[in-house]
């Protein structure tokens, strides 16, 4: 059970360059989350999915696309990288059992540059 | 929305200290507030959380308490040691629908030994 993994860990971009980001998760979690921190900003949500061939924007979507074509799958996408997005990027996921649990688990982030 | 509120942003204290982190929130609905440990270069990860009809809550040296009339809710730490030492997140949400949590902008916790 290897929980939520990103891929890649690391990736420096060039402006104007475009990547995919890949989470994926082996526990049949419902939900899945994209999120960006950014040094004294926390972590910002930039989509979200509540199921497969779902997704939703978050607090921050511009400049990015998602797709939830597979349960366990959560794909990040950016078309045109601009230095802004540098960030390091977390994936997480969350299956409810109402009045027991409700943690998001985290991936272990992707660490991104743009130039 | 929700707006979380988190103080301090950073708190440094000797080993065998106290630590307390404070959130509030602005949100009347929400009814679950997770706390969130991330140390240098890794994920955050879940070290408590308390639910709105409970007052407060223990784990070994950790514990949560939430008001909810004054919408705040705490993180204390006793007996510090220097592995404490982590960026600690709150967060706020309604566990109903989406399920979207607030996190606040976090407390930089360093345990001097």
């Amino acid at each position: 059970n290897a929980g939520v993994t990103q891929t890649p860990k690391f990736r420096v971009l060039k402006t104007g360059q475009s990547m995919t980001l890949l989470c994926a998760q082996d526990m049949n979690h419902e939900y899945m989350y994209w999120y960006r921190q950014d040094p004294g900003m926390g972590l910002r949500l930039i989509h979200y999915s509540v199921g497969e061939g779902t997704t939703a924007k978050g607090e921050v979507p511009d400049g990015y696309n998602v797709s939830r074509l597979k349960k366990q799958n959560f794909l990040l996408g950016l078309e045109s990288a601009a230095p802004s997005q540098t960030s390091v990027y977390f994936c997480a996921s969350r299956a409810p059992v109402r009045g027991i649990t409700d943690t998001q688990y985290f991936g272990p982030g992707t660490r991104l540059t743009v130039l | 929305g929700e707006n979380v509120e988190q103080h301090p942003s950073t708190l440094s204290v000797q080993e065998g200290d106290s630590a307390v982190i404070k959130c509030t929130y602005s949100d009347s609905a929400s009814n679950y507030f997770p706390w969130y440990k991330q140390e240098l270069g890794k994920r955050p990860q879940l070290i408590i959380d308390i639910r709105s009809n409970v007052g407060e809550k223990k784990d070994q040296r950790i514990a949560v308490t939430l008001n909810k009339t004054a919408k705040h809710f705490s993180l204390h730490i006793t007996e510090t040691q220097p592995e404490d030492s982590a960026v600690y997140f709150c967060a706020a949400s309604w566990t109903g629908g989406s399920y979207i949590p607030t996190f606040g902008r976090g407390t930089s916790l360093i345990v001097h030994p």
